[in-house]
């Protein structure tokens, strides 16, 4: 049981590059989101996935495209990097709707844009 | 604008003494709270909740305090531990239409307890 996984680790882009970020949860969750964390601001929800098939933006969804391909599967593109989207990129889980709100979180991936 | 607020960036605290960090909110409409902690290079991790409902939670070492009226929470950590040091993330949740339990979350605290 991996929990919750994400690829890459670690990018570097030059402004303007395009990127997806893979998240996959082996819990059999419902819920999955995409999160980021700057200096000094917390973690700040970029979308959401209430369940499979179902989208919705969170508070910082500017240049960022998400597709939910599975009950398991959640990714985040970035179409045109900018420096602005540096940063370190968490995806979240929760086991279903309306019972918990507790969420689990994978390992991030680190974000540099050029 | 910032709904949950973690005001002290960092606290220092000996081991074996108490920790305790606080968190405020603005929206009366949140409905539960929960404190993550974080180690450099990983993901949050879940510590301990409260419900609106309760004043106070309690899980081993660590107790979870809500003041509603003063919108305030703390998470109080007896006795801290060198494993303790990490990031505290405090945040808060009510649910939307489709049922998604958004986190609010302030910009942590960073707790070092000294041998």
């Amino acid at each position: 049981n991996a929990g919750v996984t994400q690829t890459p680790k670690f990018q570097v882009l030059k402004t303007g590059q395009s990127m997806t970020l893979q998240c996959a949860q082996d819990m059999n969750h419902n819920s999955m989101y995409w999160y980021r964390q700057d200096p000094g601001m917390g973690l700040r929800l970029i979308y959401y996935s209430a369940s499979e098939g179902t989208t919705d933006k969170g508070e910082v969804p500017n240049g960022y495209n998400v597709s939910r391909l599975n009950k398991r599967e959640f990714s985040l593109r970035l179409e045109s990097a900018a420096p602005s989207q540096t940063s370190v990129y968490f995806c979240a889980s929760s086991p279903a709707e309306y019972i918990s709100y507790e969420q689990y979180f994978g390992p991030g991936t680190r974000l540099t844009v050029t | 604008d910032q709904q949950v607020k973690q005001n002290s960036p960092s606290l220092s605290v000996q081991e074996g003494r108490i920790s305790i960090l606080n968190c405020d909110y603005t929206n009366s409409m949140f409905d539960y709270f929960l404190w993550y902690k974080k180690y450099p290079a990983e993901g949050p991790t879940f510590l301990i909740s409260i419900s609106s409902i309760k004043d106070k939670n309690e899980d081993g070492r660590f107790t979870v305090f809500l003041n509603k009226s003063a919108k305030h929470l703390s998470l109080h950590i007896v006795p801290s531990q060198p494993g303790d040091s990490a990031v505290y993330f405090c945040a808060a949740s009510f649910l939307y239409q489709t049922g998604a339990n958004n986190l609010f979350f302030g910009t942590g605290t960073r707790l070092t307890v000294i041998p």
